[in-house]
């Protein structure tokens, strides 16, 4: 299974774009990238999925390199609604890998007025 | 609507007397998986469950039992809590095959004093 890395916590102010980069050296062929996010007291909520290039949803972008060792979750022009943390995920299908899934220790986000 | 259900959502109690933190998904989902999170180590898999009456052990299964008799159910069962079973606990369940995500509950917070 793939670990990741990601920063710890990053500062943003409302209105401007973050980038979080995870770091996912070990990838694996059929692995896919997740990314979730979690409000204080709540179960983590599915974002993003991507496998290689870029993939677009209404939240957010997901960038991925061509060696997809990394992988960039990119939130536009963020509001004080998204200070959460933010995990990356690497697997692939649950057959394949066990059933195993492995969380990082997450980016807390903080967006200030 | 698709939802995962815990419970209780908080309970404190004491030492060495067994509980039971119930989780229910009504999505039909053949994958279910429990969690704990603590402060700085982030979510760590506890059990999992690949289908009816199929479990297996996560990264924490110490302390801990699970049973999967029916698909919609997987409570976790602390037979003798102790302190350090302390934590915020989340149960997920999800789809197996085309790489979908996890859905979670909204979290039981357990107190062992």
């Amino acid at each position: 299974l793939a670990k990741t890395t990601q920063p710890i916590s990053m500062d943003s102010y409302e209105g401007q774009e973050v980038n979080i980069t995870c770091s996912h050296n070990n990838i694996a062929t059929n692995d896919y990238i997740t990314w979730y996010q979690q409000f204080p007291s709540q179960g983590p909520r599915f974002i993003i999925q991507g496998y290689k290039t870029k993939v677009t949803n209404e939240v957010a972008s997901l960038f991925i390199p061509a060696d997809r060792k990394s992988s960039t979750l990119s939130l536009p022009r963020v509001s004080l609604s998204d200070t959460a943390v933010y995990y990356c995920l690497v697997g692939t299908d649950i057959y394949n890998q066990g059933g195993k899934l492995i969380f990082g220790q997450g980016t807390e986000l903080s967006v200030k007025p | 609507e698709a939802q995962v259900t815990q419970n209780p959502r908080y309970l404190i109690t004491v030492t060495g007397k067994k509980l039971t933190v119930t989780c229910s998904q009504n999505m039909n989902h053949e994958y279910m998986s429990w969690y704990r999170q603590d402060p700085g180590l982030g979510l760590r898999q506890i059990y999992y469950s690949m289908n009816v009456e199929v479990t297996d052990k996560g990264d924490v299964p110490e302390g801990y039992k699970v049973s999967r008799k029916e698909k919609r159910n997987f409570p976790l069962i602390l037979e003798s809590p102790s302190p350090n079973q302390t934590s915020l606990y989340f149960c997920a369940s999800r789809t197996v095959g085309s790489n979908q995500p996890q859905h979670f509950g909204d979290g039981t917070r357990l107190s062992i004093l």
